[in-house]
């Protein structure tokens, strides 16, 4: 596609269920990110793929969080057990290659943990 | 560690000058970046330095990089109602000579008044 595509973009769930985000990013970029924007904060990095190399999950808040990453495109975060503090925007990027200057973001997932 | 600082508001008038600061913690990145977020909307990048520049300038943006404080501005000219948003610092630590993932302030709020 022409941009980074999120689904869904809106997103109510129950506490204590799972909840999968996906993240298309522009096609022929090697890298991806996740990132956190709660309300009145910055953006918190969740999570960074680059071509074959293993995650940087270094961001990730907790085990109840996890991504994958499949065929070097689409990409999915998982929340299990969502939790109210788990409500913000998630946002993914892309990037051409881990030198190219431009990271390009999707609209984000707005997640609402009721 | 890694972190980026920023104010979090600006209010100036229609037609002056706005700067908006950051300071940052990694002397490695390679680049840093200023993103721009309109409500509602995903984060679009506005301009970008490379390290080994003090300045840039590009139309009505103006960015300024001190290595030495590891302190970066962007400098709007003749500001407009249009401008309002939240401005977000970012930073590419380089590990082993390869970027790793975007680390990001909390954003300024920018406001325009008429």
């Amino acid at each position: 596609g022409a941009g980074v595509s999120q689904s869904p973009s809106n997103k109510v769930t129950e506490k204590g269920k799972d909840v999968e985000l996906r993240c298309d990013p522009i096609s022929g970029h090697t890298a991806l990110y996740w990132y956190r924007q709660s309300l009145g904060q910055g953006l918190e990095f969740l999570i960074y793929f680059q071509g074959n190399s293993a995650p940087d999950k270094s961001g990730l808040p907790s085990d109840r969080f996890s991504a994958e990453r499949t065929g070097g495109s689409v990409s999915t975060l998982t929340i299990q057990r969502t939790q109210q503090e788990d409500s913000a925007v998630y946002l993914c990027a892309s990037n051409r290659d881990r030198r190219n200057t431009e990271a390009f973001f999707g609209q984000g997932t707005r997640l609402t943990v009721v | 560690g890694e972190d980026v600082e920023q104010s979090l508001f600006l209010s100036v008038r229609e037609g002056d000058s706005s700067v908006i600061n950051c300071t940052y913690t990694d002397s490695s990145s390679t680049y840093l970046y200023w993103y721009k977020q309109e409500p509602g909307a995903g984060l679009q990048l506005l301009t970008y330095i490379f390290s080994n520049m003090d300045m840039k300038q590009d139309q009505r943006l103006t960015v300024l990089l001190n290595k030495k404080d590891k302190h970066l501005s962007l400098r709007i000219a003749d500001t407009q109602t249009g401008d309002s948003a939240i401005y977000f610092c970012a930073e590419s630590p380089n590990y082993g000579g390869s970027q790793g993932n975007l680390i990001f302030g909390k954003g300024t709020k920018l406001s325009v008044k008429p």
